[in-house]
């Protein structure tokens, strides 16, 4: 059962223009939320998080977005520059350190 | 500080061998993590440990796998018989204040 998801395997997006990544999830105990990006041959790297109390949070480019009531969170980047591209995982928390993550979504940004 | 430290990065072996990974989280991290990276599923995590106690393993796929935390600072994650379906990446991580920093990962070929 995969309780966190990520509809979109892959998303190509102009250079200069908005992306905008995609997360879903089902257990409404959850309680925090974060984005890690993704280059080959490497570790996912912590990007921006968000806790259940806030719908948004901002750092520099990023951007995530929470609506609890539909159990959705986005992520932001703008403007998207080349070094964006990457495969992006969404997780999410609850009471402990455990995070479950999404399947991921492979951006490819175009110069 | 290093980071968390992976070992081997490259792992070639053949059907029915023992295989084992190792890891060593960054210093002061209590929290513990083995995911296993594959295309259908993303980041699986396969076992949870804090303050060197095995808390989650309930994603361990069988009991081929097992894994250990003997200390805070060293890990391993074995598997007897190793099998051609268990070649993917494995990632250790370890968490701080609910965020993962992730070692760079053992690509594990089982052939």
């Amino acid at each position: 059962d995969q309780q966190v998801k990520q509809n979109s395997p892959s998303l190509s997006v102009q250079e200069g223009r908005i992306s905008i990544l995609n997360c879903d999830y089902t257990n409404s105990m959850f309680d925090y939320f974060l984005w890690y990006k993704k280059y080959p041959a490497e570790g996912p790297t912590f990007l921006i998080s968000i806790s259940s109390i806030k719908d948004k949070n901002e750092d520099g480019r990023f951007t995530v977005f929470l609506n609890k009531s539909a159990k959705h969170l986005s992520l932001h980047i703008v403007p998207s520059q080349p070094g964006d591209s990457a495969v992006y995982f969404c997780a999410a928390a609850f009471g402990n350190e455990k995070l479950t993550f999404g399947t991921g979504t492979r951006l490819t940004i175009i110069p | 500080d290093a980071g968390v430290i992976q070992s081997p990065r490259h792992e070639v072996t053949e059907m029915g061998q023992e295989v084992t990974l190792r890891c060593k989280p960054i210093s002061g991290h209590n929290s513990l993590f083995w995911y296993r990276q594959t295309m259908m599923r993303g980041l699986e995590l396969l076992i949870y440990f804090n303050n060197n106690v095995p808390i989650d393993d309930s994603g361990m796929p069988e009991d081929r796998f097992s894994a250990k935390m003997p200390n805070a600072s060293f890990s391993t994650l074995k598997i007897q018989p190793s099998e051609p379906r268990d070649s993917a990446v494995y990632f250790c991580a370890s968490s701080f204040q609910r965020k993962a920093f992730f070692g760079q990962g053992t690509r594990l070929t089982v052939v």
